[in-house]
């Protein structure tokens, strides 16, 4: 099965570097994405990994470890409107399909 | 106009009401779902549908039921609403057969059951 963890809250100032968790149990494995969303909002996609190592979109960055069953996303040059919720989904083992969501890092960028 | 469109953004019921959910798309996926969003319990998946003839349970499909009337579009329903339905609902649509594929999302409609 999976178990997903995320930090719950995080805080970090405006212009700082900040990098949220996620790991994860899981018996097999078909990729990892990160999605942004903000208060009331729908989630948006931000990175997808099934490799080992980091992708990087902009001020973005998105690590995996397969053998650790660890990922980071890693915001840089933080702005106001990085405050958001950030959700960690993985592709279950087996097929199917459907991403199974952690329950999101809150994130707070202050002056 | 939202690849993804879901009708009402916005209801208010009471307990013992049929309430629909609907989600239309113009994505031209295959693959369609719903989810629905609680505070601290992060997105959980109600029902998927990978065709018009395909119907799945999530992980919390129980007081729910989907109808796939064509490609595009997928209603959820609850029966009789209880108030512990009260939360945010997704539909998402995503490519077929593509484990890289990204989920779209609606805007979301937020239920309210009193």
């Amino acid at each position: 099965g999976q178990n997903i963890d995320q930090p719950t809250e995080m805080t970090a100032t405006e212009g700082a570097i900040v990098q949220i968790n996620c790991t994860y149990q899981t018996s097999g494995f078909n990729g990892l994405f990160w999605y942004q969303q903000h208060a009331g909002e729908a989630p948006t996609f931000l990175s997808y990994n099934v490799l080992d190592g980091l992708e990087e979109k902009g001020r973005f960055s998105s690590f995996l470890s397969r053998s650790k069953g660890y990922s980071y996303l890693l915001l840089k040059e933080l702005q106001m409107k990085d405050s958001a919720s950030y959700l960690c989904a993985v592709n279950p083992p087996g097929g199917g399909n459907k991403l199974t969501f952690g329950t999101g890092t809150q994130l707070k960028v202050e002056l | 106009d939202a690849d993804v469109t879901q009708t009402p953004r916005n209801r208010i019921t009471k307990t013992g009401k049929r309430i629909m959910l609907e989600c239309s798309q113009t994505k031209g996926h295959d693959r369609m779902y719903w989810y629905r969003q609680d505070p601290g319990l992060g997105l959980r998946l109600i029902y998927y549908s990978f065709d018009v003839k395909d119907i799945n349970k999530g992980e919390i499909s129980d007081g729910y039921s989907v109808s796939r009337q064509a490609q595009a579009k997928f209603s959820l329903s609850l029966e009789s609403a209880i108030p512990n339905q009260t939360a945010l609902y997704f539909c998402a649509t995503r490519a077929d057969r593509d484990f890289a594929g990204e989920l779209f999302f609606g805007e979301g409609s937020r239920l309210t059951v009193l």
